[in-house]
């Protein structure tokens, strides 16, 4: 089983659509929780860091639920520039990063 | 944005060539990463420096060989490579390695071709 699994897409939204991704991690003693975006041939950027209580920023969510070791990224109202690649990244000790294979979405007009 | 620099953006290679790929932060940080990214896979950790000591290497083969002069220097020392070793390499940085929650900031990457 991988560590980090994220369903590859692509989700082809319409703009303005609402669109959910998901991720499942596999150690429960992973310690912290982020969603990256990464455009195509570029570098990933952080887009938010995912907490227990779930944490919004404009029209994206994060949610976390460590029972089910589960985590989900909600985009409201779709922006054409939204259109990336959503990697789901778990810290399990240290700094170490691991990351998922990463969503890849699309928005058309 | 330039926090995280990396030279060169292209390298090609042969397998016999021995070559090197340059990371520099201009953060003030002092943890650096080392990341592949191959071609539909996910991105893995190579190697981990803290205050300029390495504290991970996640099993690379002894082909890349990191070094870390200072806090604000990576290096990945390639020789001997071969062409499944073709992928993105990533630099990162962070304030500071033994934090659970540091957030890293990735350099532009290295697009790595070796024929």
């Amino acid at each position: 089983r991988k560590e980090v699994e994220q369903d590859p897409g692509p989700f082809n939204v319409p703009e303005g659509a609402t669109v959910a991704f998901n991720c499942t991690y596999s150690n429960s003693a992973s310690q912290s929780f982020f969603w990256y975006r990464q455009d195509c041939r570029k570098e990933p950027k952080l887009l938010m860091s995912v907490y227990s209580s779930g944490n919004e920023d404009g029209r994206f969510t994060a949610q976390l639920n460590r029972a089910s070791q589960y985590i989900s990224l909600l985009i409201r109202d779709s922006k054409l520039s939204d259109s990336a690649t959503y990697l789901c990244v778990v810290n399990n000790a240290g700094n170490m990063l691991t990351f998922g294979g990463g969503t890849r979405l699309m928005v058309k007009p | 944005e330039t926090g995280v620099t990396q030279t060169p953006r292209h390298l090609v290679m042969g397998m016999t060539n021995k070559k090197s790929l340059k990371c520099e932060q201009h953060l003030g940080h002092n943890a650096m990463y080392w990341y592949k990214q191959s071609a539909k896979k996910p991105l893995e950790l190579m190697f981990v420096y803290n205050f300029k000591e390495q504290t991970e290497n996640n099993s690379v083969p002894s082909r890349f060989s990191p070094e870390c002069p200072n806090s604000s220097h990576l290096f990945l020392h390639l020789h001997t490579l071969q062409p499944e070793d073709s992928a993105l390499y990533l630099c990162a940085s962070s304030q500071d390695w033994r934090s659970g929650k540091d957030t890293q900031y990735f350099g532009p990457g290295t697009r790595l071709t070796v024929l």
